[in-house]
């Protein structure tokens, strides 16, 4: 089976930095995906590592070692509209061949003035 | 960007009713669909996946008779709940691969929000 781990919560200001970080369990691992979602909506696509190192997008990053099992995502210049719930989650291979995604316990993030 | 749309976006039923959910990719051909089940302050769980013309793949735990997953076209993947009662009440989001895409990813529909009384 797979198991991912993140903090519940984290709280910041505005303009700040936050990092979450997500440690995970899993057989078939082919990368690390994160994704944004507001409350009553959709999970958006935030980045995807599939090798170790940082991928930077705008104002987030994302960072991946799977020596480690690990991974962050990092949120720079916080913004009000930031506060949401973040999720990372694990692309896999079954058997058939096909991917499928797994996700982490997700991480309520408050972004205050 | 893909766009992943579902209907209805909310729904309220009797127990013991059955309901569809729709969940359809509008401008790219999805060979794979997933559906997620996710409770209140709750993380997404994979219900299953869908192969277009072929059956479903369910995760340990999910009863395959009670939710029926159709994936009769590239644009197209039903779930129906059978015999709905209170405790399946939650947010189904179905999800759709773009394999053109530059990461392969997943978009997501707007989710469903199923009430059963």
């Amino acid at each position: 089976g797979q198991s991912l781990e993140q903090p519940s919560e984290v709280t910041a200001v505005e303009g700040a930095i936050v990092q979450i970080n997500c440690t995970y369990q899993t057989s078939g691992f082919y990368g690390l995906s994160w994704y944004q979602q507001h409350d009553g909506g959709a999970p958006t696509f935030l980045s995807y590592n599939a090798l170790d190192g940082l991928e930077e997008t705008g104002r987030f990053s994302s960072f991946l070692s799977r020596s480690d099992s690990y991974g962050y995502l990092l949120l720079q210049e916080l913004q009000m509209k930031d506060s949401a719930s973040y999720f990372c989650a694990v692309r896999v291979i079954m058997n058939t061949g096909f991917q499928k995604l797994v996700f982490g316990t997700g991480t309520r993030l408050l972004v205050s003035p | 960007g893909a766009v992943v749309s579902q209907h209805p976006s909310r729904v309220i039923c009797k127990s013991g009713t059955s309901v569809k959910i729709e969940c359809r990719s509008l401008d790219f051909q999805a060979t794979t669909m997933f559906w997620y089940r996710q409770f209140p302050k709750q993380s997404l769980m994979l219900m299953a996946t869908s192969n277009e013309g072929s059956k479903a793949t369910y995760e340990q735990g999910v009863e395959k008779d009670k939710f029926l997953i159709n994936h009769a076209s590239l644009t197209l993947s039903t779930l129906t709940v059978t015999s709905a009662h209170p405790e399946d009440s939650s947010f189904y989001i179905c999800s759709a691969r773009d394999r053109a895409g530059a990461y392969n990813e997943q978009f997501f529909g707007p989710g469903t929000r199923l009430t059963v009384l």
